[in-house]
């Protein structure tokens, strides 16, 4: 079976600093990762995906994440944020070559302020 | 792009009722699903469907049922409707069984059993 975490549930951060947002998962086999941004009264849009290949993806929104497998970790990075960034951010997890079925982290609420 | 469509943003209902939530998606896709979103706790999986006329239980799927008579219409029914059952339910779809697909999700429907 597959786990997410996310290591904070809220990051507080001015606007134009850099900001990371940590997510480890546990799994036997090997995993497709995803991240998902949800704005205010929005559901979930995709932020960016890791299948395979180069460990750093590159997303929408100037968000990127580095895939680590030693460290089973897939942590999301944006040099520099905007207050439009303020949502609630989740890391998700689904087996390679299994079904479509996604494990959620508990997400991480991301507050820009000026 | 792929546009799924939750019938209710916001619903109040009764204790005991049985409440329908409804879900189309628009770009014939073969796998829908329900998810339950509460604060701390993520996005839970109660039901999935990859065909039309087929259900598959998720995490938590006690005190649901599911409906798929087309291929573009996923229903959720919560039989006798409870307390505990106030959340935000998030329907989502995705183009096949192919683990590396995104899911695609509606904006939502805020339940509140009173």
């Amino acid at each position: 079976a597959q786990s997410v975490t996310q290591l904070d549930s809220q990051v507080p951060v001015f606007e134009e600093a850099p900001v990371e947002l940590r997510c480890n998962y546990s799994s036997s086999v090997s995993v497709y990762l995803f991240w998902y941004v949800q704005y205010p009264n929005q559901g979930l849009q995709l932020l960016l995906k890791y299948l395979s290949g180069s460990t750093l993806v590159k997303g929408i929104n100037g968000f990127e994440a580095e895939f680590n497998k030693s460290q089973t970790s897939f942590h999301l990075r944006k040099p520099s944020v905007h207050i439009s960034d303020t949502a609630e951010y989740f890391c998700a997890v689904t087996p390679s070559g299994g079904y479509n079925k996604l494990i959620f982290g508990a997400g991480t609420r991301l507050a820009v302020h000026p | 792009d792929v546009k799924v469509t939750q019938s209710s943003r916001y619903l109040v209902k009764r204790t005991g009722e049985k409440v329908f939530l409804e879900c189309v998606q628009d770009m014939d896709h073969e796998n829908m699903f329900w998810y339950r979103q509460d604060p701390g706790l993520g996005l839970r999986l109660i039901y999935f469907s990859y065909d039309v006329k087929m259900k598959e239980k998720g995490d938590i799927p006690e005190g649901y049922s599911v409906s798929r008579e087309k291929k573009e219409r996923f229903s959720l029914i919560l039989e006798s409707a409870s307390t505990n059952q106030t959340s935000m339910y998030l329907c989502a779809s995705s183009r096949d069984r192919v683990s590396n697909q995104p899911q695609h999700f509606g904006d939502g429907t805020r339940l509140s059993i009173l």
